[in-house]
């Protein structure tokens, strides 16, 4: 099953706080797991990625987790800023391919 | 910043109108890729398109949908007769060629109206 489930839709944080977003996959051939930000009007950027060799990869404030016995990786922003109010995808490709399986989205708002 | 240009931001057609949304990828970039949002739902795969044929499509890019490198800039994805369905945001997406995964870079897209 080439499905990707994200949580919560939704996400409030104030300003200092940790976002946590996660993800959940069932297709094991998925071998990259890259999260998007997206502004309003604009198309979704590339944030951070991980390969399932790692179990964390963190750049900055933004920090994946991977677990691949629990089909799960999440997305955790530390010390959220106004400016990281976004909304932000996970995704997953399958080996051999270069196509992108996206999550449904959440949408972080980070209160002053 | 290079970045990829997609135009017209806002279509509008009516039902069985054919529609090319337009996409300029960055200049160096080898793989394209075609994605489309119908609202409130996911981002989903279209089509990929390297060394000018397709290399993967979806169960949605049916015989309505084409794509064309027209010329050594632009990206093209044709609906040959729109349906009211076919209503989302459309985004294109280039990458260079890597051995492993490439990093993709998404346009701000095309908001696709079918009245």
């Amino acid at each position: 099953q080439q499905q990707v489930k994200q949580s919560p839709q939704s996400l409030i944080v104030q300003k200092g706080g940790i976002s946590i977003i996660n993800c959940a996959y069932e297709n094991t051939a998925f071998d990259y797991f890259p999260w998007y930000q997206q502004f309003p009007g604009k198309g979704p950027a590339l944030l951070i990625a991980i390969r399932p060799d790692v179990s964390e990869k963190k750049e900055g404030r933004f920090t994946i987790s991977f677990n691949k016995s629990a089909k799960q990786f999440s997305l955790h922003i530390m010390d959220s800023q106004p400016g990281d109010s976004a909304t932000y995808f996970c995704a997953a490709s399958p080996r051999g391919s270069e196509k992108l399986v996206f999550g449904k989205g959440t949408k972080l708002t980070v209160n002053p | 910043e290079p970045e990829v240009t997609q135009t017209p931001s806002h279509q509008v057609t009516q039902m069985g109108q054919e529609v090319i949304l337009r996409c300029v990828p960055i200049s160096n970039h080898l793989y394209f890729y075609w994605y489309r949002q119908i609202l409130g739902q996911k981002v989903e795969f279209l089509v990929s398109f390297y060394n000018n044929e397709i290399s993967e499509k979806s169960e949605i890019f049916d015989d309505q949908f084409s794509v064309e490198r027209p010329d050594g800039s632009n990206f093209t994805l044709k609906i040959r007769s729109t349906k009211l369905e076919d209503s989302a945001m459309y985004f294109c997406a280039s990458s260079e060629v890597y051995l492993a995964k490439n990093i993709q870079y998404f346009g701000a897209g095309t908001r696709l109206s079918v009245l």
